[in-house]
């Protein structure tokens, strides 16, 4: 298996909403990622999970929480958020733990696109 | 900060002509990569070049890195209307590899038929 999975696909709630988005790879990566991307725009980094410990937070507000309950998956959890959150997530994963030189090509799953209401 | 930042931001050829897309860096790099994007999906991994290397090649895809010039360019040969995306450089600052991977802005590329 060699493909980073994303659920939902598409995902509407309202500001009061609590939701959670999912990813799961069965690599064997050690590193997980989630970004974020506006239309026209690059993916921004969010998190990073290393050996399933958060090693990067781009300063994220706290209406986004990630949570990582073992190597494959990755979830990212939602509460409160505001209509300019709305975009498109995409989760990552890369087989070396982000201090391994040499392992950080990284796979992406195609997304959950986000409208917040 | 930028890391990558990439020219032109939008190019149309004809299929079967060549796209090249360049990319500017600001900081040392441990590694180059180029991505590929249909509208409104994932990114997919197209070539890794790494900072001792100069130039890299994987089918019809040609990566060129210069260090001196903190730049790359990816050369498409021959292309086909499926090539139609957005492509971004990307980079990890060489300083240590702290997992973060830095876009550059894209290039549209539209391949007409």
């Amino acid at each position: 298996d060699t493909e980073v999975t994303q659920t939902p696909k598409h995902l509407v709630m309202g500001m009061t909403n609590k939701k959670s988005l999912k990813c799961e790879q069965h690599m064997g990566h050690r590193a997980m990622y989630w970004y974020k991307q506006k239309a026209k725009k690059p993916p921004e980094l969010m998190f990073v999970y290393s050996y399933e410990k958060l090693s990067i937070n781009e300063s994220v507000p706290s209406r986004f929480s990630p949570e990582c309950p073992n190597s494959s998956l990755l979830n990212l959890h939602l509460h409160a958020l505001q209509p300019e959150d709305s975009a498109l997530y995409l989760c990552a994963s890369s087989r070396g733990g982000i201090v391994q030189r040499g392992y950080n090509e990284q796979f992406f799953g195609p997304g959950t696109r986000l409208t917040v209401l | 900060s930028q890391q990558g930042e990439e020219d032109p931001q939008a190019l149309s050829i004809q299929e079967g002509e060549n796209a090249t897309m360049n990319c500017s860096y600001k900081t040392s790099i441990n590694n180059l990569q180029w991505y590929r994007q249909n509208s409104g999906r994932g990114l997919v991994h197209l070539i890794l070049i790494r900072s001792n290397e100069r130039e890299k090649h994987s089918g019809r895809l040609r990566v060129t890195l210069d260090t001196s010039k903190k730049s790359s360019s990816l050369l498409i040969t021959a292309s086909r209307a499926a090539d139609t995306a957005s492509y971004f450089c990307a980079a990890i600052n060489g300083s240590g590899n702290t997992g973060k991977l830095i876009f550059g802005q894209g290039t549209t590329l539209q391949v007409k038929p």
